[in-house]
């Protein structure tokens, strides 16, 4: 089954540390993508990969990093620099480089800090 | 600023009959619209899509509805069923067909619950 897996489902964490959230998708998507979900404000974009070894800031970069290093994986760090990182992040993928297609989304990881 | 806008945070309808959920924009650059719908806890999944060439694209229950110059789009669901109860998310991209990435801009979601 194709598909995009993200893990864990909940993460707990302790005000200050780092925290890596996985993706991996098998769809054999060009473009990778990280959202962060807060009630009431839809999905705001973090950061974008649209090929191995490259990837852009989104609209909400500050205190995030990310790295490409292969096609299917797409790994997530929350930094001790994100003021407000307890939120539900969702990974998302889309067949084209160019143009607009449809994003396929994993199911998301809800991080809490404590 | 919010380019995307789903003004009703929450929309009830009986089993049966029609949902109607909006969504307004304001950046004249967008020319291709999405709707997906989530449960709670896991990833939205894409429901219907129009590109700005098009007023209307319907698919079995789905037709999303856009009308450009009022710069509006709906969602209508008929019938409306309860397992259509979910979060409905509108979304927005520029230079569908260019050298964009795909860049999605959502709106904040309508909550729809379908009474039995």
């Amino acid at each position: 089954d194709g598909g995009i897996t993200q893990s864990p489902k909940y993460l707990f964490r302790k005000e200050g540390q780092n925290v890596t959230l996985s993706c991996e998708q098998n769809l054999n998507h060009d473009a990778m993508y990280w959202y962060r979900q807060d009630p009431g404000q839809g999905l705001r974009l973090i950061y974008y990969s649209q090929i191995v070894n490259d990837f852009q800031k989104g609209d909400i970069a500050e205190g995030y990093s990310v790295s490409r290093e292969k096609k299917e994986s797409f790994p997530l760090t929350v930094t001790s620099a994100q003021k407000n990182p307890t939120a539900f992040y969702l990974c998302a993928s889309s067949r084209r480089l160019a143009g607009v297609t449809e994003q396929f989304f994993g199911p998301g990881t809800r991080l809490t800090v404590l | 600023d919010q380019q995307v806008k789903q003004n009703s945070p929450s929309l009830s309808v009986q089993e049966g009959r029609i949902s109607i959920l909006n969504c307004d924009y304001t950046n004249s650059m967008f020319d291709y619209f999405l709707w997906y719908k989530k449960y709670p806890a896991e990833g939205p999944t894409f429901l219907i899509s129009i590109s700005s060439i098009k007023d209307k694209n319907e698919d079995g229950r789905f037709t999303v509805f856009l009308n450009k110059s009022a710069k509006h789009l709906s969602l209508h669901i008929v019938p409306s069923q309860p397992g259509d109860s979910a979060v409905y998310f509108c979304a927005a991209a520029a230079n569908a067909g260019g050298t964009s990435y795909g860049k999605l801009t959502f709106g904040q979601g309508t909550i729809l619950t379908v009474h039995p």
